[in-house]
């Protein structure tokens, strides 16, 4: 089952303007990770959060996580037109053993 | 080759054959993972290895389903009398296993069955 609900389900924005994805997930977690899926490919991981961070920036992509509300975001600035993906958020359960539940992503397009 | 490797890349099957698809992780990972993703959706959690050891198989969608990884390193998924609702993509990742280390995928193998 789908533990995330990713928001929006699709987006589509400007090259050069910022994109921001939305996570929410139901329970508690060890940490909660951003991959991106070009159509038909695998995963690329794009970061990891800890259940006891609150932000964490990679380059262009910043992360939050507020454990109280259960969600987390994406945001990626001056995006580019090889940005457009499907991205997913997955989350770490505790006591989950390590493997990932993942939300129904995020369709980002990204037009020149 | 330093990435999760997956064979075949496609697989094209007539119903109620047998399919094997093979997972090469990442050489130091002793965690192994099998996922199924199908079209619009997240990928969804089969199975895992820790080593060889199965430590989870009660997500794999039938009797059908199985998996091995006889020497800890690399994995078959097969499944058994294939249905055309077995169409998807079967996916791969491998990871340290340690708490709050990432998992890492493969390319994925996309099944049709036809």
């Amino acid at each position: 089952s789908q533990q995330g609900e990713e928001d929006p389900q699709a987006l589509s924005i400007q090259e050069g303007e910022n994109a921001t994805m939305n996570c929410s997930y139901k329970t508690s977690i060890n940490n909660l990770q951003w991959y991106r899926q070009n159509s038909g490919r695998g995963l690329v991981h794009l970061i990891l959060i800890r259940s006891n961070e609150r932000e964490k920036h990679s380059g262009r992509l910043r992360v939050t996580l507020d454990t109280s509300k259960k969600s987390s975001s994406l945001l990626i600035t001056a995006s580019r037109a090889a940005d457009t993906a499907s991205y997913f958020c997955a989350t770490d359960r505790t006591g989950g053993g390590n493997k990932l539940t993942f939300g129904t992503g995020t369709q980002l397009k990204v037009e020149l | 080759d330093t990435g999760v490797s997956q064979d075949p890349r496609h697989k094209i099957t007539k119903r109620g054959q047998n399919v094997t698809f093979r997972c090469d992780p990442i050489s130091e990972h002793n965690r192994l993972y099998w996922y199924r993703q199908t079209l619009g959706q997240g990928p969804e959690f089969l199975t895992y290895f820790q080593n060889e050891a199965q430590l989870e198989k009660s997500r794999l969608l039938s009797n059908r389903f199985s998996a091995e990884r006889p020497k800890g390193s690399f994995s078959t998924l097969e499944i058994q009398r294939t249905e055309q609702g077995d169409s998807a993509m079967y996916l791969c990742a491998s990871s340290q296993g340690h708490m709050n280390t990432e998992a890492f995928f493969g390319q994925g193998t996309r099944l049709t069955v036809v």
